[in-house]
């Protein structure tokens, strides 16, 4: 079965530090990888996803990820934070076998400091 | 335009009643999902309808859970004799086509408490 890891479960930065958000997925075939926000009291949406292609993907609000195939891995990054990063931020998977549904990380919150 | 809404945005009920869920995706979207987000167990998929094929209920938690799509649009999601452990928000989400790559979007949730 599909599982996904966020390691870090809350990370605290100033504005203008460099973000750097882990996931590994454990799953042997082909996956769409997808990153989601959720700011406070709004619903989740999409950062940016993956599913073929260049590994390294651009999504909103300069966020970008890469697909590191052998690592199993889709590490969510932006180079400068702003206070209104402040979310929780879930990596999910679909497998390219079975059901279709999202599997999600826990979850990280990030809390940037002004 | 519009996007997925579910109602009501909060339900407070007492161990032991019936209650229901209701999601309207967006409008064309063929694919309707049931997340449900909780302290103890993070995001989990719930059940997922694709146009007329019978739904993927692989991911409810037990036979308290039922969920009916109308018309191919509006869904409710039913949970009978309600838990303390039920208590959760759950999320609907809608793709165009139900393929993997697709994105999903999400409403807003059901914030449900059950004392």
């Amino acid at each position: 079965a599909q599982s996904v890891s966020q390691h870090n479960h809350h990370v605290i930065l100033s504005e203008a530090a460099s973000l750097e958000l882990g996931c590994n997925y454990s799953y042997g075939g082909t996956v769409n990888l997808f990153w989601y926000v959720q700011y406070p009291g709004q619903h989740l949406q999409l950062l940016l996803k993956y599913f073929s292609g260049d590994p390294l993907v651009k999504g909103i609000k300069g966020f970008e990820a890469e697909f590191i195939k052998s690592k199993f891995s889709f590490n969510l990054r932006k180079p400068s934070v702003q206070w209104s990063d402040t979310a929780e931020y879930f990596c999910a998977v679909t497998a390219q076998t079975g059901a279709n549904n999202l599997f999600f990380g826990t979850g990280t919150r990030l809390t940037v400091i002004p | 335009g519009a996007g997925v809404s579910q109602s009501p945005s909060n339900k407070v009920t007492e161990k032991g009643k019936d209650v229901e869920l209701r999601c309207d995706p967006i409008s064309g979207h063929t694919a309707l999902y049931w997340y449900r987000q909780s302290l103890g167990q993070g995001l989990e998929f719930l059940i997922y309808f694709q146009g007329n094929s019978a739904p993927d209920k692989s991911g409810l938690p037990s036979d308290r859970f039922s969920a009916e799509r109308t018309g191919g649009s509006v869904s409710t999601l039913t949970i009978q004799r309600t838990q303390q452990e039920d208590s959760a928000v759950y999320l609907c989400a809608s793709s165009l086509g139900g393929a993997r790559e697709e994105t999903q979007y999400f409403g807003p949730g059901t914030r449900l408490l059950v004392l």
